[in-house]
């Protein structure tokens, strides 16, 4: 079945330890991106790829990172992770970036920080 | 600036009885809307979106949502209930008017099916 992977599905780090998530996708889509999500919170939009253009909302903290070296993976670097970071992140994918295009979202990697 | 609403923190509901889960917004332009669940532990799934024409809308698992642009409200129903159906319900809205791919969305609203 087409999807979007996730890995790990947990992950724990150390306080200002770098840590990467893993995002991939067989839908072939053009569009990956990374949400994070705060216990009883809704998705927030980090940033996204349309194909190899990169697009950052304006209130992403620097500390966010993103790279996409081919169609199929994402990755999301946190530099030095903080205690505020602990959530869960969502990686979602779409066929294009159109505002009627719903997406996909992967089961999603919850990350603590101790 | 675009806004969903989900005014219920939580929908206590009997299994075989009929839900609604609440949802407003507030765009500048016209809509699309988007229902979402969301199960422990697990990513989003998509249920149904309104792009234009019938205002009521069939998605997945059984399903619906009616659309009512004079009450800028989006609701999701279903006639009858399951203990499955248990879950976080997101409400997401874009303003078709506007440039950028964020979903916005609601805060959740909490179902729980009693058997």
């Amino acid at each position: 079945d087409a999807m979007v992977i996730q890995n790990p599905r947990y992950q724990v780090t150390q306080f200002g330890k770098p840590v990467t998530l893993s995002c991939s996708q067989t839908l072939n889509h053009n569009v990956m991106y990374w949400y994070q999500q705060k216990s009883s919170q809704a998705p927030k939009l980090l940033f996204h790829y349309y194909d190899k253009d990169f697009n950052n909302e304006a209130d992403t903290p620097d500390n966010f990172q993103s790279r996409r070296p081919n169609t199929s993976f994402c990755f999301l670097d946190i530099r030095s992770p903080g205690l505020g970071d602990a959530a869960m992140y969502l990686c979602a994918t779409s066929y294009r970036s159109g505002a009627r295009d719903e997406q996909f979202f992967g089961p999603g990697t919850r990350l603590t920080v101790l | 600036a675009q806004s969903v609403a989900q005014p219920e923190d939580q929908v206590n509901v009997a299994e075989g009885n009929p839900l609604t889960v609440k949802c407003t917004y507030s765009v500048s332009g016209n809509p699309y809307l988007f229902w979402y669940v969301q199960y422990p532990n697990r990513g989003l799934q998509f249920l149904l979106k309104y792009i234009t024409g019938d205002n009521l809308v069939k998605g997945s698992y059984g399903f619906e949502a009616e659309f009512n642009k004079s009450q800028t409200s989006f609701h999701l129903k279903k006639p009858s209930a399951l203990v499955s159906d248990s879950a976080l319900y997101f409400c997401a809205v874009r303003d078709r008017g506007q440039a950028g791919t964020a979903l916005i969305f609601g805060k959740g609203t909490t179902l729980s099916v009693s058997s």
